[in-house]
């Protein structure tokens, strides 16, 4: 089992360019989530997926759409990249939503010049 | 929404010591909290959680208490070592709610 995995690793970009995050899990697991987490600072919920079919914002939705493309899938997309997204982004699952154990990704780091 | 809280930002503590750390939460429904820790340029993982039917959790040197009557719960780590130098974050979900909220984190430094 890979758990989740997420790619690419690390991306940079100029400020209006767009590009997609991927994220896939193989424990068959209902929900997915994504954060991103700035330097020195918490996880902060940006969209989330209770089930395969809905999606709905988190706390920071702006700037950025989600898809969830089956039940492995949960991508999240920036169509117009600003520095203020510089962060570090972790997609997770867990078996629902909320109240299980959320296995999160190695994460991205992206860097908007 | 729900607000969680978390202190300190920073501990630093002796090899051996005890760590303590603390989170309130503003939402009364919420009733399942989870501690995750992240190693420098690592993902975060569950080390623990604790759901509102019972006080007090332990796993080995690990434990967490709740006191939903104020509002709040806290992390215990004892006979500390180095490899317990992390980040640590609590969360709080509500029952039938969707989400996690974290709390800002606490960098632990275990100083040998």
């Amino acid at each position: 089992n890979a758990g989740v995995t997420q790619t690419p690793k690390f991306q940079v970009l100029k400020t209006g360019q767009s590009m997609t995050l991927q994220c896939a899990q193989d424990m068959n697991h209902n929900s997915m989530y994504w954060y991103r987490q700035d330097p020195g600072m918490g996880l902060r919920l940006i969209y989330y997926s209770a089930s395969e079919g809905t999606t709905d914002k988190g706390e920071v939705p702006n700037g950025y759409n989600v898809s969830r493309l089956n039940k492995r899938e949960f991508s999240l997309r920036l169509e117009s990249a600003a520095p203020s997204q510089t962060s570090v982004y972790f997609c997770a699952s867990s078996e629902r939503a909320g109240q299980e154990t959320q296995y999160f990704g190695p994460g991205t780091r992206l860097l908007v010049l | 929404g729900e607000n969680v809280e978390q202190h300190p930002s920073t501990l630093s503590v002796q090899e051996g010591d005890s760590a303590v750390i603390k989170c309130t939460y503003s939402d009364s429904a919420s009733n399942y909290f989870p501690w995750y820790k992240q190693e420098l340029g690592k993902r975060p993982q569950l080390i623990i959680d604790i759901r509102s039917n019972v006080g007090e959790k332990k796993d080995q040197r690990i434990a967490v208490t709740l006191n939903k009557t104020a509002k709040h719960f806290s992390l215990h780590i004892t006979e500390t070592q180095p490899e317990d130098s992390a980040v640590y974050f609590c969360a709080a979900s509500r029952a039938a709610g969707n989400k996690l909220t974290f709390g800002g984190g606490t960098r632990v430094l275990v100083k040998p």
